[in-house]
């Protein structure tokens, strides 16, 4: 199972960015988001599509539509900059699955 | 506060065994399905292995299937990945990742909203 994501979006600050996955029966899946920063640990950003946990801006959201989910960043800061990562329960394979990850630069 | 803390990184030889640990705080350990994730250097984030709060569900990526053994201890708040047959590919960092679902098994178990920093396996000869 594989879950497809642009390895790069480019965005300027105050601008938005859309970062996409994809993946067989999405609709079946609830998707999570993660951020990680150079040299950190991923971070939680978007739970189960659209729930943006405790602490995390409310600049960030998700959706969860046919074969794509986004994760959608308003008003993009400097700080945003990092790797994010989509996630799924695949019950195929019985296994967690990550995206190929998308590397956001502002 | 929720902390978790890795432990058990080395360089090994291919072929070799490691055994990685993980101490967590400030949450009711007992409760919580537990995983494992790694990174290689690089690389995206890989699901390595997962284990429900009561040790009833588990699962392995297919690539460590046969070669690893994903273990906890509640009492002592402790997860474990036992690695055996180490080789090349299994060169990354390995981090400790805490569920959000209480008392669930590990397919819904539900996002993982805490990592601790991780532990380095170097795999070479």
């Amino acid at each position: 199972y594989v879950l497809t994501q642009s390895p790069s979006v480019s965005v300027a600050p105050g601008q938005t960015a859309s970062i996409t996955c994809g993946g067989r029966h999405f609709e079946r899946n609830t998707v999570h988001w993660y951020q990680q920063t150079p040299g950190q640990a991923p971070v939680l950003v978007i739970s189960y599509d659209s729930d943006r946990p405790s602490g995390i801006p409310e600049r960030f959201s998700g959706s969860n539509s046919g074969n794509t989910a986004t994760l959608t960043i308003s008003r993009v800061e400097a700080g945003d900059e990092a790797d994010y990562f989509c996630q799924v329960w695949d019950s195929g394979s019985d296994a967690y699955v990550f995206g190929t990850g998308t590397k956001l630069s502002v | 506060e929720v902390q978790l803390g890795e432990s058990g990184g080395a360089l090994v030889q291919p072929g070799r065994s490691l055994r990685l640990s993980c101490a967590a705080s400030g949450f009711l350990f007992e409760d919580y399905a537990m995983h494992w994730v790694r990174q290689g250097p690089g690389k995206g984030l890989e699901w390595v292995s997962g284990l429900s709060w009561n040790s009833d569900s588990l699962g392995y990526a297919d690539s460590v299937k046969g070669r690893f053994t994903v273990s906890r201890d509640n009492a002592k708040k402790s997860l474990y990945l036992q690695m055996n047959s180490l080789t090349t590919e299994d060169t990354a960092r390995y981090y400790c990742v805490k569920s959000k679902e209480m008392r669930s098994g590990i397919a819904v178990s539900g996002p993982f909203d805490h990592w601790g920093q991780g532990t380095l396996v170097t795999v070479s000869s």
